[in-house]
C-alpha cells in the first residue's frame, strides 16, 4: 500500500474549517484514500473514504486533487468534541487491512 | 449497542503469564481484523479473518501470539508467556465484504494490556 505523509500536528478555532492535508504521491489507479480518527482511549472511528471524485457526508467533506497525489480532509464546523488523531491511509481494493501512520493530531480550542 | 465489544477493557499482568483477549464483531460482519497500538503510534495490523477462516498474518505475531474464530463470530487473542514489550492497546475491527469492496471497518474501544 503506498505510503501517506501528514503534518504531525494542527490547530483549529471552533467554529472555523478544519483542512488536513495529506500527500499520498505514490498511489496507483486502484487505490482508494481512506480518512479514520481516534478520540483519545478509543478505537479508531471511520470518516470518509474516496477513490477519485470529491465526496462529503455528514461528518466531513474529502477533497482529492486530480492527479491523486494529495487529498484534504475538511470538517466544515470544527468542535471541540472533534480534537483526535486524523488518519490519512491509501488502500487497494483488494486488501483488506489499513496501514496506519502516526496522522495528524488535530486540536480544536475553543 | 450492536457495535464491536472487546472484553477485558484493561489488564495487568505479570511478565510470563498467559493473557487472552475477546472481540465480538459487529453480528452481520463476516470480517474481523486484530490490530496493535503502542503510545503515539498509528495501529499495527496483526491478523484478519473471514468467518473462520484465518487468512493474514502479520510479522508482528509472533509464535507466542494466536488468534482464533472458531465459529466464524467472536475471536480470542491469546499471548502466551507475556513480555514487557507487549504492553499495548489491542484493538478488534470488523467489517463486511460486500462485493469488490469492503464495508468500512468498526472499530472498538480496544483492551489495554499492561505487563509488569
Amino acid at each position: 500500500d503506498a505510503k501517506t505523509t501528514q503534518p504531525p500536528s494542527m490547530d483549529c478555532a471552533e467554529g472555523r474549517a478544519a483542512n488536513l492535508p495529506c500527500n499520498h504521491s505514490t498511489i496507483s489507479g486502484n487505490e482508494y484514500v481512506y480518512w479514520y480518527r481516534q478520540i483519545h482511549s478509543q478505537g479508531p472511528q471511520y470518516i470518509i473514504h474516496g477513490l477519485k471524485n470529491n465526496e462529503t457526508n455528514e461528518m466531513a467533506s474529502l477533497i482529492i486533487t486530480e492527479d491523486r497525489k494529495s487529498s484534504t480532509l475538511i470538517l466544515p464546523h470544527a468542535t471541540l468534541r472533534d480534537t483526535a488523531v486524523y488518519y490519512c491511509i491509501v488502500r487497494s481494493y483488494n486488501t483488506d487491512k489499513l496501514i496506519f501512520g502516526t496522522g495528524t493530531r488535530l486540536q480544536v480550542f475553543p | 449497542d450492536t457495535g464491536v465489544s472487546q472484553d477485558p477493557r484493561h489488564k495487568i499482568t505479570k511478565r510470563g503469564q498467559n493473557v487472552t483477549f475477546r472481540c465480538d464483531p459487529i453480528s452481520e460482519h463476516n470480517r474481523l481484523y486484530w490490530y496493535r497500538q503502542t503510545l503515539g503510534q498509528g495501529p499495527e495490523f496483526l491478523t484478519y479473518f473471514q468467518n473462520e477462516a484465518q487468512l493474514e498474518k502479520s510479522r508482528l505475531l509472533s509464535d507466542r501470539f494466536s488468534a482464533e474464530r472458531p465459529k466464524g463470530s467472536f475471536s480470542t487473542l491469546e499471548i502466551q508467556r507475556t513480555e514487557q514489550g507487549d504492553s499495548a492497546m489491542y484493538l478488534c475491527a470488523s467489517s463486511s465484504s460486500t462485493g469488490p469492496l469492503n464495508t468500512e471497518a468498526f472499530f472498538g474501544q480496544g483492551t489495554r494490556l499492561t505487563v509488569v
